[in-house]
Parts: structure tokens; C-alpha cells; sequence
């Protein structure tokens, strides 16, 4: 089974500038998260999708937003960029079952944005 | 507001030593427990899981424990070996009723070191 994939793995931008990350889950998995990790803050939870809807959200402000699409893929935008967007933007699926006690969620290697 | 929490940045230990990760956690809502291990320039890889319904939790050469009076979770690896030096995170989610699984709380991670 493919894991996880995001694209692009490297990203350069410019304040002010926007961008959109992608990224496609495990096949069958119905839920995708978003998670932002930088230096020293771990990763902090961005947002959820599952089926189409956001089930959950982080504490980041609306710059940060995203979609998922009706075969699962998300994507998440991030609007007028600010220097402390610099981060490793990871993208997690799971089969988030509404009967599952566990969540076990499966990573990929994220997308390095650089914002200048 | 730091729910889950890793005190040591990091930890070196000799090969063939055991290792010894913790984790602490303030919301007594938790009920399910992960550790990943990640690689420079790689997603978290998903370790292994407890639930809060038991103690411990063995999978080969790693085991986790769960205090939960204490608030409290260790990964212990034994033997430690080169390939396991990495960054361990650990992460905690709370289920809500007919919801599913909910999103992670991430600490801040730990890096090992496998000293040969």
C-alpha cells in the first residue's frame, strides 16, 4: 500500500505571497490532519478533514485553510505569508473509523516551506 | 498551553543500554497514547500505542507505560540500538462520544542518541 504523499517537498515563497500544499492519504483512508512543525514547538495541530468537512481545528488564524476533496486528497493554503510560516508542514491520514477507540495516524514527509 | 510535554530536549545512551523516554500530560481527558519516531527530512512514523484502559503496552523491543495517576507515559527500548537514534515524540488524544477518535497532542519531542 503507498503511504502518505505531499507535494511539493520544498517550497520557496515571498511574503505577502500565498501558497497551497497537496496532499493524497492512504488509500482508504476517509480522514487527512494537517500539523505544522517548526524549532522547538513541536507539531501543532493545524486542522482535520474527514468526508468533505473540517472536524476539527487548531489554534492558527484564517490564513490557514484547507479542503478535502470527494476521493479523500486535501489541500491546505496558507494566505498572505509571514516570515514565522517557515516550517515543515506535515500531513497525516488515518481510516478514522467512528467506532474506532484508537487513532493511529500515518505521516508523510511533509513540505518544507521557506518564506523570505 | 502545553498539554502534553517532554521535559528532556534530549538523550544519549550506550548500544545495547536501555533507553528510557518520558512523557507527562495535564488533560486527565486523554485516553489513548502514541509514540512516533521520526528521521530528519521523514513524517513521524507511528511506534507504538496504549490505551488508557491498560498499564502497558509490548511490542518487540519496545515498551510503553502508562501512570495515569501520575499523568505520566515512558517509552523504554531495550536493547538500544544505532538505528533508533532519532527524535520520539509522544502524542495523546481524547475520544469524544460517537465521534471517533479525536486529534493529537504532540510534545515536543526528544532526541536519542545510540552511542555505539
Amino acid at each position: 500500500k503507498a503511504g502518505v504523499t505531499q507535494t511539493p517537498r520544498y517550497l520557496i515563497k515571498t511574503r505577502g505571497q500565498q501558497v497551497t500544499l497537496s496532499c493524497s492519504p492512504i488509500s482508504g483512508h476517509r480522514s487527512v490532519s494537517w500539523y505544522q512543525q517548526t524549532p522547538g514547538q513541536g507539531l501543532q495541530f493545524l486542522f482535520e478533514y474527514f468526508s468533505e468537512t473540517q472536524r476539527n481545528k487548531g489554534n492558527f488564524p484564517g490564513r490557514f485553510s484547507g479542503r478535502q476533496f470527494s476521493n479523500s486528497r486535501s489541500e491546505m493554503n496558507v494566505s498572505t505569508l509571514e516570515l514565522g510560516d517557515s516550517a515543515l508542514y506535515l500531513c497525516a491520514s488515518s481510516p478514522r473509523l467512528l467506532e474506532a477507540r484508537e487513532n493511529i495516524q500515518y505521516f508523510g514527509a511533509g513540505t518544507r516551506l521557506s518564506v523570505l | 498551553d502545553q498539554q502534553v510535554k517532554q521535559n528532556s530536549p534530549s538523550l544519549s545512551v550506550q548500544e545495547g543500554r536501555i533507553s528510557i523516554l518520558n512523557c507527562d500530560y495535564t488533560n486527565s481527558m486523554f485516553d489513548y497514547f502514541l509514540w512516533y519516531k521520526k528521521y530528519p527530512a521523514e513524517g513521524p512514523t507511528f511506534l507504538i500505542s496504549i490505551s488508557s484502559i491498560k498499564d502497558k503496552n509490548e511490542d518487540g523491543r519496545f515498551t510503553v507505560f502508562l501512570n495515569k495517576s501520575a499523568k505520566h507515559l515512558s517509552l523504554h527500548i531495550v536493547p538500544s540500538q544505532p538505528g533508533d537514534s532519532a527524535v520520539y515524540f509522544c502524542a495523546a488524544s481524547q475520544r469524544k462520544f460517537n465521534q471517533g477518535a479525536q486529534k493529537l497532542v504532540f510534545g515536543q519531542g526528544t532526541r536519542l542518541t545510540i552511542n555505539p
